[in-house]
């Protein structure tokens, strides 16, 4: 069975605090996913990472895929209080509709 | 241009009724799929259905049962509800195997 383990769990900062979240697996993936979820709403993707070493960058988050593409990590510079939220992780695999979904990394932003 | 949606957003039963949840998409998408989300779990994939007309067991089936009514409609039914399925239920939808996957808001069911 894969699985997606996401560290930390839950992480308080300060706005204007730099943070990087994790989602490793001891299983291969053809592409990670992260999603980005608020309260009351479903999870929205923030980006796809399909080869590994490979590094994405949207705006302010920065997003890796480990060279042998079982893990990834979200870089945020400088957060804000509108970064605040669930981050979830999300392998899958090619052909396959199964994707795996981390539990998620609950992030607070401080004003 | 909706995108997911979802009804209802908020149901209570008791411990053996049963309900049905609707889901529609209309960005015409083959593939279509059911999750409940639970604290400390993540999403947990229920059912799917790759095509019209095919549906498969996902990692948590038991309980539930779906139907791929056409393209655009995908029903997640509870026969007997029980309190262990208390979770929100999350419906999305891709044009592919492999391609983003798009999001209803979620239906929060309690089960007393």
């Amino acid at each position: 069975t894969q699985l997606l383990e996401q560290s930390p769990q839950f992480l308080s900062i300060q706005e204007g605090e730099n943070l990087t979240v994790y989602c490793n697996s001891s299983s291969v993936f053809s592409s990670l996913q992260w999603y980005r979820q608020e309260p009351g709403e479903g999870p929205v993707l923030l980006v796809t990472v399909v080869t590994g070493g490979e590094v994405k960058k949207l705006k302010r988050l920065t997003f890796q895929f480990g060279d042998a593409r079982k893990d990834s990590s979200l870089h945020i510079t400088a957060a804000q209080p509108g970064d605040t939220g669930l981050y979830l992780c999300a392998g899958g695999n090619t052909g396959g509709f199964k994707t795996i979904f981390g539990a998620g990394t609950r992030l607070f932003v401080k004003a | 241009n909706a995108g997911v949606t979802q009804t209802p957003k908020f149901q209570v039963l008791k411990t053996g009724q049963s309900m049905t949840l609707q889901c529609a998409q209309d960005m015409n998408h083959n593939s279509m799929y059911w999750y409940r989300q639970d604290p400390g779990m993540g999403l947990r994939l229920i059912y799917y259905s790759a095509s019209e007309g095919t549906t498969d067991k996902g990692e948590v089936p038991n309980g539930y049962n779906v139907s791929r009514l056409n393209k655009r409609e995908f029903s997640l039914r509870l026969e007997s509800a029980a309190p262990s399925q208390t979770s929100v239920y999350f419906c999305a939808s891709t044009e592919d195997s492999e391609e983003t996957q798009y999001f209803g808001p979620g239906t929060r069911l309690l089960v007393l």
